[in-house]
């Protein structure tokens, strides 16, 4: 149990367009929902926390305009990347929150052309 | 605000040897903890997780951490690595109060050599 989905997995786009990426909670309700960044050979970066029903919180520095989030449902978070730009290109990682433990998705790899 | 610190970027062992991954945090309390690990690619995988009780916790795959209060440490072990080991692995401190937002250390890659 405890599987969360990433949609699409790869995704390449034109700079200026947006891409949406989902998140899914498979097999349980999910009031909290992560999503992060990831570099080539770095960390996991925390981008914001997704709240289900309410307005997501961002880290700091996290541009709440260009990384929109929805948390529509208990089962799925949308994170859209708008105006995407070369820059933006990364591997982005959804996380689902069950009783203080979270559970990862596959990941997606957004290129910018 | 709470830190974790993965002081070995990487680390080589040879198939069978055992392996030790260092993990040290800063908090004000008692965090969650945990280890996570990653193939290229690919999504984070659960290893095991610390909350309270007994302070040497079982994973999966053989993995095992203890947690050490008086050194601020979570360190992760092995008796005997397997070539399949080889990924890259990540501590985490999870803070109750925030929802279990997680703080990520820095990652250890682990290259197993035949």
């Amino acid at each position: 149990g405890a599987v969360v989905s990433q949609h699409p997995s790869w995704v390449i786009c034109k700079s200026g367009t947006s891409v949406k990426i989902e998140c899914r909670s498979l097999d349980f309700q999910a009031t909290t929902m992560f999503w992060y960044r990831q570099f080539p050979k770095q960390s996991l970066m925390l981008m914001a926390t997704s709240n289900e029903g309410s307005k997501a919180t961002y880290e700091q520095g996290v541009e709440k305009d260009k990384f929109l989030i929805n948390h529509a449902s208990l089962t799925l978070s949308t994170l859209t990347v708008t105006s995407a730009h070369p820059e933006d290109s990364s591997f982005y990682i959804c996380s689902a929150n069950r009783q203080y433990e979270q559970y990862f998705g596959p990941g997606t790899r957004l290129t910018v052309t | 605000a709470q830190s974790v610190t993965q002081p070995d970027i990487h680390i080589t062992v040879s198939e069978g040897a055992s392996l030790e991954l260092r993990c040290n945090y800063s908090y004000g309390a008692t965090p969650y903890l945990f280890w996570y690990v990653q193939s290229p690619g690919q999504g984070l995988q659960l290893l095991l997780k610390y909350f309270s009780g007994d302070t040497l916790v079982q994973g999966i795959k053989g993995f095992e951490a203890e947690f050490k209060r008086s050194q601020s440490s979570f360190n992760l072990r092995k008796p005997s690595v397997h070539w399949s080991d080889a990924a890259e692995y990540f501590c985490a401190v999870g803070i109750k109060a925030a929802g279990n937002k997680l703080t990520f250390g820095g990652g250890t890659r682990v290259l197993v050599k035949p």
